[in-house]
């Protein structure tokens, strides 16, 4: 099974950018990274999936490397209620597992 | 409003004691599954369910149970829970090939 690591961590300041990096270096070519984010005392939340290109969408942008051993979460203005603990997952096409490691829970200073 | 909606919220039990967390969703998806959520740990599957009367195991199915009777519902059944089963509980759906809609989450205490 495809795993991802994320650092456990990271802190940021408010408006200013942030990047989530996730390391998948055993994906395959059927699997989706998709990103999920969980605030607190809530569910995970959808926030953005890719399989090879670049993706944006009205809460992040997913930068995929050419080899797709690794993507990054760019959120473009951090603002306090995007403090929560974001997970990298690989989804593989056909094949309804999605597997959640621990996440990088995310810190946003005032 | 499109939502998953778990029940309920908050549930302490004793060990041996049955019970069912439900689950439904307005979004007639075919796809819905049962995680926990431990510290450390972050989400396993418990079970899930491709359509009415299709059922498989996730990574940690053992003391759960589930069936999926009608497309909407999709309860977790714990037939005699243990300690060791306390845990956030999240029920999410989807269409196929499509990201998930998580509940807000079952706490569930067993003493």
């Amino acid at each position: 099974d495809a795993k991802t690591t994320q650092p456990n961590s990271m802190e940021s300041n408010e408006e200013e950018p942030v990047h989530l990096p996730c390391n998948h270096s055993t994906i395959s070519g059927t699997d989706y990274i998709h990103w999920y984010r969980q605030l607190p005392s809530q569910g995970p939340e959808y926030v953005i999936h890719g399989l090879t290109s670049n993706v944006n969408n009205r809460m992040a942008s997913l930068a995929i490397a050419e080899d797709r051993k690794s993507s990054t979460l760019i959120l473009h203005r951090a603002t306090l209620r995007d403090a929560a603990v974001y997970y990298c997952i690989l989804k593989r096409y056909n094949f309804n597992k999605f597997y959640f490691g621990s996440g990088t829970k995310l810190n946003v200073k005032p | 409003e499109a939502q998953v909606t778990q029940n309920p919220r908050y549930l302490i039990t004793v060990t041996g004691k049955k019970l069912t967390v439900t689950c439904s969703q307005n979004m007639n998806h075919e796809y819905m599954s049962w995680y926990r959520q431990d510290p450390g740990l972050g989400l396993r599957q418990i079970y899930y369910s491709m359509n009415v009367e299709v059922t498989d195991k996730g990574d940690v199915p053992e003391g759960y149970k589930v069936s999926r009777k009608e497309k909407r519902n999709f309860p977790l059944i714990l037939e005699s829970p243990s300690p060791n089963q306390t845990s956030l509980y999240f029920c999410a759906s989807s269409f196929y090939n499509s990201p998930l809609h998580f509940g807000n989450g079952t706490r569930l205490t067993v003493t």
